[in-house]
């Protein structure tokens, strides 16, 4: 069975600190998802990393594909109060979902 | 353009009674997603349909069921309700499905099981 395990469950920071979220495997993924979810609403899609060792920017918000294609990760640069959120992964044509990681940006 | 519209979007039942969530996708989309979020288990797939046909789907048991008609639109339904089921219900549309397509979540029905 495959699954995706996030760490860590739940991140509580300062407005303008740099943090790291990370979703690992031991299964390979063909690609991976990452979703940020605020209360009262849907997922919405962040971004899709495809080739392993990938790297893809989104404005402050930095994801890494790992080179076996196992693991990735999520850097976001001077965190803003907007960044509040749960942040998701997912793989397996977006039938398996990690638990989350919880970020709480503090103003 | 309209984005994925859950109906309703908050509900209760008793425990035993069966319940009927609808979910219309982005027009042309074709594919649609079920998703089930609690706190504790987090985000789990239900199944996906499309073109009117269960393409996938996750391990619940038979009491969870849906479907899908011509216009894409989608329902889910859930019988013999346990308390366990209450959860927050996501549907999901994408134009094909597959692993790199985006998917565009609902806002979710919250349904409480009492």
């Amino acid at each position: 069975t495959q699954l995706l395990e996030q760490s860590p469950q739940f991140l509580s920071i300062q407005e303008g600190e740099n943090l790291t979220v990370y979703c690992n495997s031991s299964s390979v993924f063909s690609s991976l998802q990452w979703y940020r979810q605020e209360p009262g609403e849907g997922p919405v899609l962040l971004v899709t990393v495809v080739t392993g060792g990938e790297v893809k920017k989104l404005k402050r918000l930095t994801f890494q594909f790992g080179d076996a294609r196992k693991d990735s990760s999520l850097h976001i640069t001077a965190a803003q109060t907007g960044d509040t959120g749960l942040y998701l992964c997912a793989g397996g044509f977006k039938t398996i979902f990690g638990a989350g990681t919880r970020l709480f940006v503090k103003a | 353009k309209a984005g994925v519209t859950q109906t309703p979007r908050y509900l209760i039942k008793t425990r035993g009674q069966q319940v009927t969530l609808s979910c219309s996708p982005i027009s042309g989309h074709r594919s649609v997603s079920w998703y089930q979020q609690t706190p504790g288990q987090g985000l789990q797939f239900l199944f996906e349909y499309f073109s009117e046909t269960q393409r996938n789907k996750g391990n619940f048991p038979g009491r969870f069921s849906g479907r899908q008609f011509s216009n894409s639109r989608s329902e889910m339904n859930v019988s013999t309700l346990e308390l366990g089921d209450s959860a927050l219900y996501l549907c999901a549309s994408s134009g094909m499905g597959g692993s790199n397509t985006e998917a565009f979540f609902g806002q979710g029905t919250r349904l409480t099981v009492v």
